[in-house]
């Protein structure tokens, strides 16, 4: 139990709608980072948020957005979607910190492009 | 050449048998190495950091490390059948802290 939830754990979308998948991070933690993870790869760094502004963003189109609340408490959006965007997408959370930091994920939310 | 790069196996083991994970990186300035376990369908789970060249042991686990080689490797002593897991090696890159995984080595261990 890392003490960082993912909402909701599954979701079905069809081609073309837009999606909104929510995470809290553990206490204490003030940086966000989102990943997304494809069947049989491993997850693909999306964007980081910090303080609420996005600080650091990986090889993702700008469909994919995100916001950070003043609470830590970050979301992930993603337009237009395509069936090439259906899968497990990752929240972790962590300290801001050096070289040390640990990263610890939350449940995931399944998503089904269709 | 990608990132980081493991072996997807499945590596399969006998129960009690040592699991030798292993995993290279490209980047010779990273600093951080992380191991995570994930089970099918679950999200990844940490089980060991390491930040300095040599062994760390937690347990089961040895984690190790040799930087001039760029190599990374879990140990997994003991093996048991709940092992059984794909398991990511993550390396920290970036000014922000950004992991990037390999694609993972699938382990098996049968009784």
């Amino acid at each position: 139990e890392t003490g960082v939830t993912q909402s909701p754990t599954h979701l079905i979308k069809t081609r073309g709608q837009q999606v909104t998948l929510r995470c809290s991070s553990q206490s204490g933690h003030n940086t966000v980072s989102w990943y997304q993870q494809a069947l049989g790869q491993g997850p693909q760094f999306i964007f980081q948020y910090y303080r609420e502004e996005e600080n650091g963003r990986g090889n993702f189109p700008p469909r994919f957005s995100g916001l950070q609340f003043p609470n830590y408490s970050s979301e992930l959006n993603v337009n237009a979607l395509e069936l090439d965007d259906s899968a497990l997408y990752l929240c972790a959370s962590s300290p801001r910190g050096g070289k040390d930091t640990e990263a610890f994920f939350g449940q995931g939310t399944r998503l089904t492009v269709v | 050449q990608k990132e980081v790069e493991q072996n997807s196996g499945p590596l399969s083991v006998p129960e009690g048998a040592i699991a030798s994970l292993n995993c290279t990186y490209s980047d010779r300035g990273s600093q951080s190495f992380f191991w995570y376990r994930q089970y099918s369908g679950k999200s990844p789970e940490l089980i060991m950091s390491i930040y300095s060249n040599g062994d760390k042991e937690d347990g089961r686990f040895t984690a190790q490390l040799n930087k001039a080689s760029q190599y990374v490797s879990l140990l997994i002593r003991d093996s048991q059948p709940s092992d059984s897991a794909t398991y990511l090696c993550a390396v920290l890159s970036g000014g922000y802290n950004k992991l990037i995984f390999g694609a993972g080595t699938r382990l098996a261990v049968h009784p």
